[in-house]
């Protein structure tokens, strides 16, 4: 149980087009759910909170406007990096909180991330 | 915001060799857990541990929140086990994105 799935696996954009990340969380309800960004052999630093129905929170220093965030139901979100830049590229990872009988309610279960390369 | 350390950096051992992973926060946590890293960039919850210690066959953990601290056991280490371990902490609610740690990146050789 408390499967994440990521969608595309990987993608190669040129510069100024937009990409769209999803995360869907397999066979459980997630009401938020993160998103967290890599860069080459660094740790991972949140991005953003997405709550379902209403508007993400985001981290300091991370632009709204270039990383929109969708949360449309209890099993999808999204993340649209808009105009993208090669300082874009990066390793994307969502989180999803899961509500899971014998399992804590803070755990976060993770998906396998999308690598994203802006030429 | 919080702070969190793990030790060492980098870890180089033999197969069969028992290691153990540190992770210092620098406030009290609600959560924490540990987390591997593939090759591939597949987190993989080892533990939910804010408090207490727990056995997973040849891992086990033990965090002792009143001294903000936690540690990784591996014993009986296998190539498999090669990888970076991550901590991550929140303080509160559920509603709080992950803090983590730099990772301790493993290497088990053969």
């Amino acid at each position: 149980g408390a499967v994440v799935s990521q969608h595309p696996s990987w993608v190669i954009c040129k510069s100024g087009t937009s990409v769209k990340i999803e995360c869907r969380s397999l066979d459980f309800q997630a009401t938020t759910m993160f998103w967290y960004r890599q860069f080459p052999k660094q740790s991972l630093m949140l991005m953003a909170t997405s709550n379902e129905g209403s508007k993400a929170t985001y981290e300091q220093g991370v632009e709204k406007d270039k990383f929109l965030i969708n949360h449309a139901s209890l099993t999808l979100s999204t993340l649209t990096v808009t105009s993208a830049h090669p300082e874009d590229s990066s390793f994307y990872i969502c989180s999803a909180r899961a509500l899971i009988a014998g399992s804590s309610t803070d755990t976060q279960y993770f998906g396998p991330g999308t690598r994203l390369t802006v030429l | 915001g919080i702070q969190v350390e793990q030790s060492p950096p980098d870890l180089i051992l033999q197969e069969g060799a028992n290691s153990t992973l540190r992770c210092n926060f620098s406030d009290s946590v609600n959560n924490l857990q540990w987390f591997h890293q593939n090759p591939w960039g597949q987190l993989i919850n080892l533990f939910y541990i804010p408090s207490g210690t727990k056995q997973n066959g040849r891992l086990s953990a033990t965090t002792v929140a009143t001294e903000r601290y936690s540690l990784l056991y591996i014993s009986s280490s296998q190539t498999t086990d090669s990888g970076v371990y991550f901590c991550a902490v929140d303080l509160g609610g559920g509603a709080d994105g992950l803090t983590f740690g730099k990772g301790t990146h493993l290497i088990i050789q053969p």
